[in-house]
């Protein structure tokens, strides 16, 4: 496999459930993002980790939690969600340390909170 | 706080009819601000870097130029397989984690 790989592609949950999105990079990149992705509104950065410590929390509700075990995998553990938080969640990686190309991304998971 | 703001938020154009693309930002010391293209249920597909006023890069229909203040993405004659969410980006220097801050994105619909 190749680029970002994320799964599932479509996750339905109701507010008391705990679930966890999974992000995978082939790329030999060393930092990772969780973007959230929601109608009508700009990309918002959850996320960061970068050589594999975290470096940006944004300030994100504590019912997100992400884990980066290694630098070619990333989490999304969810817990207690609420409907507002039904989005499209974006991973990407990048290769820091070097003018590169921006983020290569993954094609998402569609989270519905019920 | 960097900030960027695309315009129009969306575009019906005629296929052939040449059109141009609005990305304005504010960042303390620009490294770099990207162009991606995303298709609906698909992530962002990269598709320029610019890194200095008056630089330009193309590819097939697209050019994409950089001013200190904006960049314009101009779409040359386009076609139906065009329509896109376009969306700009910039990175500030000195920030450790290669972060982007995007804008809201500029949807294009090419009518054949």
């Amino acid at each position: 496999e190749t680029g970002v790989t994320q799964t599932p592609r479509h996750l339905v949950m109701g507010m008391t459930n705990k679930k966890s999105l999974k992000c995978e990079q082939h790329l030999g990149h060393n930092a990772m993002y969780w973007y959230k992705q929601s109608a009508k509104k700009p990309l918002e950065l959850m996320f960061v980790y970068s050589l594999e410590e975290r470096v940006e929390n944004n300030s994100v509700p504590s019912r997100f939690s992400p884990e980066c075990p290694n630098s070619s995998h990333l989490f999304l553990h969810l817990h207690t969600l609420q409907p507002e938080d039904s989005a499209l969640y974006l991973c990407a990686s990048s290769q820091v340390l070097r003018q590169n190309y921006g983020y290569t991304f993954g094609s998402g998971t569609r989270l519905t909170v019920v | 706080e960097d900030q960027v703001t695309q315009s129009p938020e969306a575009l019906r154009l005629q296929e052939g009819e040449s059109s141009s693309l609005n990305c304005s930002y504010t960042v303390s010391g620009l490294r770099g601000l990207f162009w991606y293209r995303q298709d609906p249920g698909k992530g962002p597909e990269f598709l320029f870097t610019l890194y200095s006023a008056g630089e330009e890069k193309e590819k097939e229909r697209l050019k994409a130029t950089l001013t200190k203040k904006e960049s314009f993405l101009h779409i040359t004659a386009p076609k139906p397989e065009d329509s896109a969410t376009y969306l700009c980006a910039v990175q500030e220097g000195g920030n450790a984690g290669n972060m982007l801050t995007f804008g809201g994105g500029t949807r294009l619909m090419v009518k054949p």
